[in-house]
């Protein structure tokens, strides 16, 4: 079992809130990721960081932001969530020196925006 | 465009019975191709992991193969059991860019039944 957290693991809140979705993970990881993940559908990479204070955006657009200012947390933030952001949201780490770039996810989080 | 595609889409099975997952894909340069297990509400956990000179590779009753040529794996899963009820995912990684990039195939449900 991988050592990634992520909370809360469901979500429901109405349309204007903003809401940070949390993950940590206790391996050491110097690369951390986000995934949304809608039912049925692949994962699509939205953001990524190699290590501290590095913070990418991914293949598909997405409002949210991230920051990583300690090795082991990478949260997600909405600023004004929207029924568009409903979705599963997974997190996963990945070391450089790991063979094959194997990424661990986190349990995901389920948001529902009403 | 690298993409990786997966069949059935969906897949019933009775238990005590084998099945076999196939993955094309057309990612390049191809590093590696690892298949995940995703159990409902749960984030993906890695079964194999398969290199351009591995032909086969098992994990107790899974089964991965790759032919590296036509660009083709298999999942095989014998004598099945209802915890195997998840879906199963094909991820290729490319060895192009420094964040080991993975594309990730739609999955296929399956489903055993007793």
């Amino acid at each position: 079992e991988a050592d990634i957290y992520q909370t809360p693991r469901y979500l429901v809140i109405g349309t204007g809130k903003k809401i940070t979705l949390e993950c940590s993970q206790t391996m050491g990881h110097d690369k951390m990721y986000w995934y949304q993940q809608d039912p049925g559908m692949e994962l699509h990479l939205i953001h990524y960081s190699y290590g501290v204070n590095s913070t990418e955006k991914g293949d598909l657009s997405s409002e949210s932001t991230v920051s990583r200012i300690r090795t082991e947390h990478f949260p997600l933030t909405l600023e004004s969530a929207r029924p568009s952001h409903t979705s599963q949201y997974l997190c996963a780490s990945s070391t450089t020196k790991g063979a094959g770039n194997e990424q661990f996810f986190g349990p995901g989080t389920r948001l529902t925006v009403l | 465009k690298n993409q990786v595609e997966q069949s059935p889409q969906s897949l019933i099975i009775l238990e005590g019975k084998n099945c076999t997952l196939q993955c094309n894909y057309t990612v390049s340069p191809f590093s590696n191709l690892r298949w995940y297990k995703q159990d409902t509400g749960r984030g993906p956990v890695s079964l194999t992991i398969m290199t351009f000179s591995e032909n086969t590779k098992s994990n107790g009753r899974y089964t991965a193969t790759l032919d590296a040529d036509t660009k083709q794996s298999s999942l095989h899963i014998t004598a099945s059991q209802l915890s195997d009820s998840a879906s199963y995912i094909c991820v290729v990684s490319d060895r192009g860019s420094t964040l080991g990039r993975l594309y990730f195939g739609r999955g296929t449900q399956l489903t055993v039944w007793p």
